[in-house]
């Protein structure tokens, strides 16, 4: 079945311990990127990849780290994460041009940071 | 400021009403998306328009692009309470990401 898988589903954690959040899909997609949901201001990309090893900054990438050193697998990293980073966060990923083409979302991650 | 205006950002309606929400915005797309998000999962597209003054026909969904290509609509007869949920559009632009509207949640009542 093609998927994306995002883990943890929840997670709780403390300023400023650092975390990662893993994102995996197994439909050879080469563009895969990262969101946040937040109320009232629908989903803002953080990072987008478009292919192995190529990265860029997205419309609210401050906070966040990201890499791709396999197709199938993006991970977020919160280096060290605030009370401002709470939300919840999508990874996604498109087979190519980015506009065209079906973009496929994991099931989610709510992070909460106290 | 939102590049994508959605409106109504809530919807409330009986079972068999039909409905219509807006996405909005001063530029213009090469491409509008459309997907609908349920609690708990990610969104999920129900169609993509591409040409100017396109109208694409999902069963009961009926979807419009404008013919300056700035705005859509989703037009939903007869809704069902399984089409409650969150409708987000996403717009690109060229040679850019795409970009998502902030939401219409839409509920509805049996």
């Amino acid at each position: 079945e093609a998927q994306v898988t995002q883990n943890p589903r929840y997670l709780i954690t403390v300023t400023g311990k650092k975390l990662t959040v893993t994102c995996s899909q197994n439909m050879n997609h080469e563009y895969m990127s990262w969101y946040r949901q937040d109320p009232g201001l629908g989903l803002r990309q953080i990072y987008y990849s478009m292919n192995v090893e190529v990265t860029d900054k997205g419309d609210v990438p401050e906070g966040y780290k990201v890499s791709r050193k396999e197709k199938r697998n993006f991970p977020l990293i919160l280096e060290s994460p605030s009370p401002n980073q709470t939300s919840l966060y999508f990874c996604a990923s498109t087979p190519g041009s980015v506009g065209w083409t079906e973009a496929f979302f994991g099931q989610g991650t709510r992070l909460t940071v106290v | 400021t939102q590049l994508l205006e959605q409106s109504p950002q809530f919807l409330s309606i009986q079972e068999g009403e039909n409905l219509t929400v807006y996405c909005n915005s001063s530029s213009v797309f090469s491409s509008l998306q459309w997907y609908r998000q349920e609690p708990g999962e990610g969104p999920v597209l129900l169609v993509t328009v591409v040409t100017g003054g396109e109208v694409k026909k999902l069963k009961r969904l009926t979807f419009q692009f404008g013919d300056a290509r700035k705005d859509s609509s989703l037009h939903i007869t007869a809704a069902q309470t399984g089409d409650t949920g969150l409708y987000l559009c996403a717009g690109a632009r060229y040679g850019q990401n795409f970009v998502f509207g902030p939401g219409t949640r839409l509920s509805v009542l049996p």
